[in-house]
């Protein structure tokens, strides 16, 4: 079946270090990929989504490349912030029920 | 703005009690889901719903039950309640199309005493 594997965290950074977040997937079809992010005390929200290989999704300093020759959807950011700090979830669509990542906690340092 | 509205954020009950976890979207999304969210854990789907009086079992059904009467609300119950059900419950909507994102809701913390 489909499954989502994510690296564990915490990942501790100081403030405007460069962040990946793996993330590997297994899938039949051609599913979507998406990234959400949960603030603390929030629910989780669309951070990015790619729809078809090779594509970028990319939103507020965030980018992930949609590789299917190494089934990854790896999370880059070039200088994270201490807001930046919360839980980022690697998720594939494609199916009625989505596969989540168990989710990774970042936490920023200023 | 669209929403996913959870009717409590913070909810404390006793043991043995019926509880009922409500989310309502404003979207006309066919699918509707409830997860709960553990430490350690992240999240699995206690039910789905594709659809008005539609439901599916997730992972984790044991000792929950859902109601899908009207399209917008999806309702959770716990027709016991028990301490291992203490947990963050996360009620998510979505159009029909399975390549579409989740809509979440914030939240609620429920504690069974």
């Amino acid at each position: 079946g489909d499954s989502v594997t994510q690296m564990e965290g915490p990942v501790t950074l100081s403030e405007e270090a460069f962040l990946t977040i793996n993330c590997t997937y297994t899938a039949t079809g051609y599913p979507s990929l998406f990234w959400y992010v949960q603030y603390p005390g929030e629910g989780l929200q669309l951070l990015l989504k790619a729809t078809k290989a090779d594509d970028k999704g990319s939103n507020k300093g965030f980018e992930a490349t949609y590789r299917k020759e190494t089934t990854s959807f790896h999370l880059e950011k070039g200088s994270v912030q201490v807001s930046d700090s919360a839980v980022y979830f690697c998720a594939l669509g494609g199916s009625y029920i989505p596969t989540f990542g168990r989710g990774t906690s970042l936490i920023v340092h200023p | 703005d669209v929403k996913v509205t959870q009717s409590s954020r913070y909810l404390v009950k006793r043991t043995g009690e019926k509880v009922f976890l409500e989310c309502v979207q404003d979207m006309d999304h066919e699918n509707m889901f409830w997860y709960r969210q553990d430490p350690g854990l992240g999240l699995r789907l206690i039910y789905f719903s594709y659809d008005v009086k539609m439901k599916e079992k997730g992972d984790i059904p044991e000792g929950y039950s859902v109601s899908r009467e009207k399209k917008e609300r999806f309702s959770l119950i716990l027709e016991s309640a028990s301490t291992n059900q203490t947990s963050m419950y996360l009620c998510a909507s979505r159009s029909g199309q399975t390549n579409e994102k989740l809509f979440f809701g914030s939240g609620t913390q429920l504690s069974v005493l």
